[in-house]
């Protein structure tokens, strides 16, 4: 099987401006989280999506969004972009979960963004 | 509502074992383990949930204290592919997914 999949890989925005992150997780798989991992903060929850539906939230403000598709494919899309958003931005994908939380996460190689 | 881990950073030999812990202030109802290497993404290692046994994977296993919401991952005759930061993710009885702040471990031959 193929593993998830996040494009692109490398992003280096401008203040003010909005990015859009993709996500295509492992065939099968229903349930996609997003995270940021930056060397302080460590790997920050964003949100989970399951059949197109967010289950669950982060602590992020109201510029990180996404959505989910019918196919499971993911994007992850920050607005007006603040040099503090400069980070990795992981997807991961889940078969199944332990009620709303994804069990067993497969996590993609991340899209390393920059913001200048 | 991070879960904190313990150690931050800890060097080991070939062969030593090494315990990794990670506390939550809020109730659990199941505990993640992963890790990730240098340059590369996270890896499952395994989940423990409320009530579960003791889990193990080859010569890594876990732990789960749910009245003292703690975990405690067992990493025994360590070598050299153990090297890595390892992060715990904890689910708390108000559905909340949380990873840790995550335990450098290196391995020296």
């Amino acid at each position: 099987k193929a593993g998830v999949t996040q494009t692109p890989r490398y992003l280096i925005k401008t203040r003010g401006q909005q990015v859009t992150l993709s996500c295509s997780p492992i065939s099968g798989h229903r349930s996609v989280s997003w995270y940021q991992q930056t060397p302080g903060q460590g790997l920050q929850f964003l949100f989970e999506y399951f059949s197109e539906t967010q289950r669950n939230k982060g602590n992020f403000p109201g510029r990180f969004s996404g959505r989910q598709f019918s196919n499971s494919r993911s994007e992850m899309n920050v607005s007006t972009l603040e040099l503090g958003d400069s980070a990795l931005y992981l997807c991961a994908s889940s078969p199944t979960t332990t009620g709303t939380v994804p069990y067993e996460q497969y996590f993609g190689p991340g899209t390393r963004l920059t913001v200048t | 509502q991070q879960p904190v881990q313990s150690p931050q950073a800890v060097i080991l030999r070939e062969g030593e074992d090494a315990v990794i812990n990670c506390s939550s202030s809020k109730a659990l109802y199941s505990v993640h383990w992963y890790r990730q290497k240098h340059g590369e993404a996270p890896v499952f290692l395994m989940i423990l949930l409320k009530g579960g046994e003791q889990k193990g994977h080859d010569k890594i296993s876990a732990s789960f204290n749910e009245k003292k919401q703690q975990s405690s991952l067992y990493l025994t005759a360590s070598q050299l592919s153990y090297s890595g930061t390892y992060f715990c993710g904890t689910e708390n009885t108000g559905n909340q997914f949380y990873f840790g702040t995550g335990t450098s471990l290196t391995v020296i031959p």
